[in-house]
């Protein structure tokens, strides 16, 4: 299994909704991210997970609280986003922090 | 900081012709380099990797060279398919940090004519 499954692949939300989400891998990769994708720009590392850690978090709003359960496992939870967060959000995984990533479909987030 | 520069796109080419995509890079030591593709509606996925200067990193026809003297990556295709379509990344990253910080350039969108 050389697959990183997110979902769901489509979700819209008001701003005062709650949602989350989630990232599965079953490669045995130890690093987890989160990026976020804007239409015809390149991605944009939020968080890194290191052997189920927070190691990196490029100064993301608290309205993104990423969460690492278990090693094959991410999740990203939203509350009161704004509609300037709608994006294709990405996660990735690879075997080390230093190892080339394998990426998910995305998940593609509108915010109304 | 490091960073990575694209040629800017779209690039529309026909089908069997030659493809260069330009990539140059700016960092301090010794970074990796890679080449992702990006097909409609899909992640990223890794097309080639090079790891130290001269390195050729190759994949499904495409080839880049890591060339130090230049700060160079580029892509390279001898002869394109309509299949190749796509948007192309070419990124970075730096071994001496604590966790991989993959810099992405700001991608070249491919179309290529049958």
């Amino acid at each position: 299994d050389t697959e990183v499954t997110q979902t769901p692949k489509h979700l819209v939300m008001g701003m005062t909704n709650k949602k989350s989400l989630k990232c599965e891998q079953h490669m045995g990769h130890r690093a987890m991210y989160w990026y976020k994708q804007k239409a015809k720009k390149p991605p944009e590392l939020m968080f890194v997970y290191s052997y189920e850690k927070l190691s990196i978090n490029e100064s993301v709003p608290s309205r993104f609280s990423p969460e690492c359960p278990n090693s094959s496992l991410l999740n990203l939870h939203l509350h009161a986003l704004q509609p300037e967060d709608s994006a294709l959000y990405l996660c990735a995984s690879s075997q080390t922090p230093d190892e080339k990533l394998f990426f998910g479909s995305g998940t593609q987030l509108s915010v109304l | 900081g490091n960073s990575v520069t694209q040629m800017e796109g779209p690039v529309t080419l026909s089908e069997e012709a030659f493809l260069t995509i330009n990539c140059t890079y700016t960092a301090t030591g010794y970074p990796s380099l890679f080449w992702y593709v990006q097909y409609p509606g899909e992640g990223l996925q890794l097309l080639l990797k090079a790891t130290k200067a001269d390195d050729k990193g190759s994949n499904k026809g495409f080839e880049a060279t890591y060339r130090k003297e230049t700060t160079s990556f580029h892509l390279e295709k001898g002869s394109v398919q309509v299949s190749d379509s796509a948007v192309y990344f070419c990124a970075l990253s730096d071994p001496y940090s604590s966790a991989s910080k993959i810099i992405f350039g700001s991608g070249t969108r491919l179309s290529i004519r049958p």
